[in-house]
């Protein structure tokens, strides 16, 4: 089985411009997690999706960051306008959801997106 | 408020040893997750327990409920082992994952 798909694997740009960044979670997984990671902060919980419904985005740093799951295999997170801060390891996870407690399935990690943004 | 710490934050081992990273956390916990990060920066789940001891290989992860504190041993430790270990823990079922910083683990042949 294909594991979770992330792209682009690096991504550079200039502050200001739109970046979007592309999840495929696993076949008939059902939840999906966008997490972000930098030195100073180590992993952080942006946005989760569960039957492509957004459940809990409080971890979305502010209005310059979006995410959707138009259907069960696809997903995006959109920063727009990027910031030099927003430079960090983007990954997406995806794990099933059969028994109401997000938090307790394992989570399968894809191998994210480096982004760099100047 | 909920937290996540980790220790050793660094570890050096020869090969074969048997190694011991501790995680401990603020309150009851629903579920503890242990992840491993290559240094190529892939993520890996290991472990999601919320009570006992489970084993993979030579990864074991342990839980002590009443102490608030979990274990992740690797037995026969070999430089593949290398990497990054993070424990991360859920309060509830609906609350967010909280991370640990992580221990770097490097295994030397």
């Amino acid at each position: 089985d294909a594991g979770v798909i992330q792209s682009p694997r690096h991504e550079v740009t200039e502050m200001g411009q739109e970046v979007t960044l592309r999840c495929k979670p696993i076949s008939g997984h059902n939840s999906l997690f966008w997490y972000r990671q930098t030195m100073m902060r180590g992993l952080e919980l942006l946005i989760y999706f569960n039957n492509n419904v957004p459940i809990d985005d409080s971890g979305m740093p502010e209005d310059r960051f979006s995410a959707k799951m138009p259907n069960a295999s696809f997903s995006t997170l959109k920063i727009q306008p990027s910031e030099p801060r927003d430079s960090a390891v983007y990954f997406c996870a995806s794990s099933r959801f059969p028994r109401g407690a997000p938090y307790q399935e394992t989570q399968y990690f894809g191998p994210g997106t480096r982004l760099l943004v100047l | 408020k909920n937290e996540v710490e980790q220790s050793p934050q660094n570890l050096t081992a020869q090969e074969g040893e048997f190694i011991t990273i501790n995680c401990s956390y603020s309150v009851g916990i629903s579920a503890l997750h242990w992840l491993q990060q290559h240094p190529g920066g892939g993520i890996v789940s290991l472990f999601m327990l919320s009570s006992g001891k489970k084993k993979h290989g030579r990864l074991i992860a342990t839980i002590n409920i009443q102490e608030k504190h979990s274990s992740l041993h690797i037995t026969a430790s070999h430089p593949r082992d290398s990497a990054v270990y993070i424990c991360a823990a859920s309060w509830s079922s609906g609350d967010k994952l909280t991370f640990g910083t992580g221990t770097r683990l490097a295994v030397r042949p």
